[in-house]
């Protein structure tokens, strides 16, 4: 069955940091997969975008590397902050058609 | 300013009543969906909508109805079909072949 798994456990990390965080995907083989910010209460919003031909993409604090092989993407926040404090969801298109499967989101915690 | 508006931002609903939910995108975008979230899940597939007149069922499609008259428009009908109707609700929109996808602020729907 396909399955996209991320890690259960928040992240607690010391503020200053860099926090990374593991998207695992099986049976799919996306074009593309998305990662997006959710906090508490609060719709999703879309961060970053990597395709299966780049390996690394960045925007700001963030990196997003994507490894066809191991099915697996990273996602990197550097010089963490209080506010990056969220759930951090990742999101993959299997069958090219725009509908968006989730992974069940990462909580990071930041602490001061 | 563009976005997805989402209402009411808390619904309460009694057991065997249905109950519609609002979503409304001034984005100009085609393409619009319905998301359900529970605690420690994933977001799942509800339907979806690629044009006007015309949607489809997504994962969880039983207990749910929806209609698309207008571009800018998505309403969401739980039925009392839905057998575990308490949960957070998420419309989203994107571009045709996005892939980004643009997120209400949800509908927190509460079975009393």
């Amino acid at each position: 069955s396909q399955k996209i798994e991320q890690n259960s456990e928040a992240l607690n990390i010391q503020e200053g940091k860099t926090a990374t965080l593991t998207c695992n995907y099986t049976n799919y083989s996306p074009a593309y997969l998305q990662w997006y910010r959710q906090d508490p209460g609060r719709g999703p919003v879309f961060l970053l975008l990597i395709r299966e031909n780049e390996k690394e993409k960045r925007k700001e604090r963030l990196k997003v590397t994507f490894d066809t092989t191991l099915k697996q993407s990273l996602f990197h926040i550097t010089a963490s902050q209080p506010a990056d404090s969220a759930t951090y969801l990742c999101a993959l298109d299997p069958r090219g058609n725009n509908r968006l499967a989730f992974g069940k989101g990462n909580q990071v915690v930041v602490i001061p | 300013d563009g976005g997805i508006t989402q209402s009411p931002k808390y619904l309460f609903r009694k057991e065997g009543q249905n109950v519609t939910l609002s979503c409304e995108q001034n984005l100009n975008h085609d393409a619009m969906y319905w998301y359900r979230q529970d605690p420690g899940q994933g977001l799942r597939l509800i339907y979806y909508s690629q044009i006007v007149n015309d949607f489809q069922k997504g994962d969880i499609a039983e207990g749910y109805s929806v209609s698309r008259e207008k571009k800018e428009s998505f309403p969401l009908t739980v039925t009392s079909a839905q057998k575990n109707p308490t949960a957070f609700y998420l419309c989203a929109s994107s571009r045709d072949r996005g892939p980004e996808a643009f997120f209400g602020q949800g509908t927190r729907l509460t079975v009393v």
